[in-house]
């Protein structure tokens, strides 16, 4: 399966525990993309990477989500110090980036998150 | 401002044709995107619009208007799976997603 893949699927946490989690994109796509997404809302944008260049972080998030993509291929998104209002469905999507042109975004099947 | 609007919900009935609505205000526009979102699964890529006009893809139509930051995606043949969440999305310096429309397709 060449898809984007994210780990882990599900994760239980209590509150003011750190989580991470896992995105592996396409593989030769470019463009890497976190968002959030609640019930019946349509997902939020959180941060997006160009190869291993974090360009953008939404001004909505606190200073305890941070994202890296090292190396320009997964990416890793961390949360401290967890609040019960951080649980949603959190969703990883890449896609190549053809400079003008609007680029398709491919999701991975997203880490569901209960903070208790 | 950056935004889009498309209705919460519609029912529509096996077999019939619907129309889900979307207007849109972005800065930098560089195509309208619909996805699809079953309940509990990532979207998935349906149709890709850049130019105005109509986009034709088996059951699955998508339009759009630029002049009048309009589009809508036009579903055939309605069949009970194509009841999901539909997005609208529009692709500029940042994709924006909009809430999704709900469609309930009944018997």
């Amino acid at each position: 399966d060449t898809g984007v893949s994210q780990n882990p699927r599900h994760k239980i946490t209590k509150r003011g525990q750190n989580v991470t989690f896992r995105c592996d994109p396409i593989s030769e796509h470019n463009r890497l993309y976190w968002y959030r997404q609640t019930l019946g809302q349509g997902p939020e944008f959180l941060t997006y990477f160009q190869n291993e260049a974090q360009l953008e972080k939404s001004r909505l998030l606190s200073d305890r989500f941070s994202a890296e993509r090292p190396k320009g291929s997964f990416s890793t998104l961390e949360i401290q110090r967890t609040e019960q209002g951080d649980s949603a469905m959190y969703l990883c999507a890449s896609s190549w980036n053809r400079g003008d042109l609007g680029e398709t975004q491919y999701f991975g099947p997203g880490t569901r998150l209960l903070v208790l | 401002g950056q935004n889009i609007d498309q209705p919460t919900e519609m029912t529509a009935t096996e077999g019939a044709i619907v129309q889900i609505n979307c207007t849109y205000q972005t800065s930098g526009f560089n195509g309208l995107f619909w996805y699809q979102q079953h309940a509990g699964e990532a979207p998935t890529f349906l149709s890709y619009n850049v130019l105005d006009g109509l986009e034709e893809k088996g059951r699955f139509s998508s339009f759009l208007s630029r002049s009048k930051g309009y589009s809508y995606l036009l579903l055939k043949e309605l069949q009970m799976k194509d009841s999901a969440s539909y997005l609208c999305a529009a692709g500029g310096f940042k994709t924006i997603f909009g809430a999704g429309t709900r469609l309930f397709v009944k018997a």
